[in-house]
């Protein structure tokens, strides 16, 4: 089992729709939370960070359930420049360090 | 402008060639970290280092190897005994604080 798990999608939208996505993670030590989005054949780029009481930006909303091991991702009136993979990434403590732990991705796709 | 150059954004490799793949940051970050992305995975770590003349194996370093001789610069080998080697790699630098991961724009690495 991945330590990080997604449903890979694809996720077809019509733009204006709401989505959302699932992430859930199984290590309990896990400290942070981000969501990043991937644009293809492009780096990934910081979409928010991922904060216990939930936290939005625009029309981006996050939640974290720490009970449950599960991280969200809502998005509101969706573009058509929202389609990507988006990212769920874990930070961790692993040795003496932090580690990311990387989701494999969902894909979303918005259609006119 | 700061940022993590790259270099180069495509290359082609031949069955026991070594290559090495260029990452050049300008940010003044400590540490900086190899990732490997392979289609339907999240990205995988190769190799970190957290200060100059210091590095550590990531999740999936056989195959690679590195060097950390300036602050700016972390380049990473791939040796010809990476076995699989075709795939998008990632090159990131983060500050002092966990969420200031900063990646360049990657290398797409193909074995003829």
């Amino acid at each position: 089992r991945k330590e990080v798990e997604q449903d890979p999608g694809p996720f077809n939208v019509p733009e204006g729709a709401t989505v959302a996505f699932n992430c859930t993670y199984s290590n309990s030590a896990s400290q942070s939370f981000f969501w990043y989005r991937q644009d293809c054949r492009k780096e990934p780029k910081l979409l928010m960070s991922v904060y216990s009481s939930g936290n939005e930006d625009g029309r981006f909303t996050a939640q974290l359930n720490r009970a449950s091991q599960y991280i969200s991702l809502l998005i509101r009136d969706s573009k058509l420049s929202d389609s990507a993979t988006y990212l769920c990434v874990v930070n961790r403590a692993k040795d003496s360090n932090y580690q990311l732990i990387w989701g494999a991705g969902t894909k979303l796709i918005i259609k006119p | 402008d700061g940022g993590i150059t790259q270099s180069p954004k495509y290359l082609f490799r031949k069955e026991g060639q070594n290559v090495t793949l260029s990452c050049e940051q300008n940010l003044n970050h400590d540490a900086m970290y190899w990732y490997r992305q392979d289609p339907g995975q999240g990205l995988r770590l190769i190799y970190y280092s957290q200060i100059v003349n210091d590095f550590q194996k990531g999740d999936i370093a056989e195959g690679y190897s590195v060097s950390r001789e300036k602050k700016e610069s972390f380049p990473l080998t791939v040796t010809s005994a990476q076995k699989n080697p075709t795939a998008f790699y990632l090159c990131a630098s983060r500050d002092r604080s966990i969420y200031g991961y900063t990646f360049g724009s990657g290398t797409r690495l193909t074995v003829v």
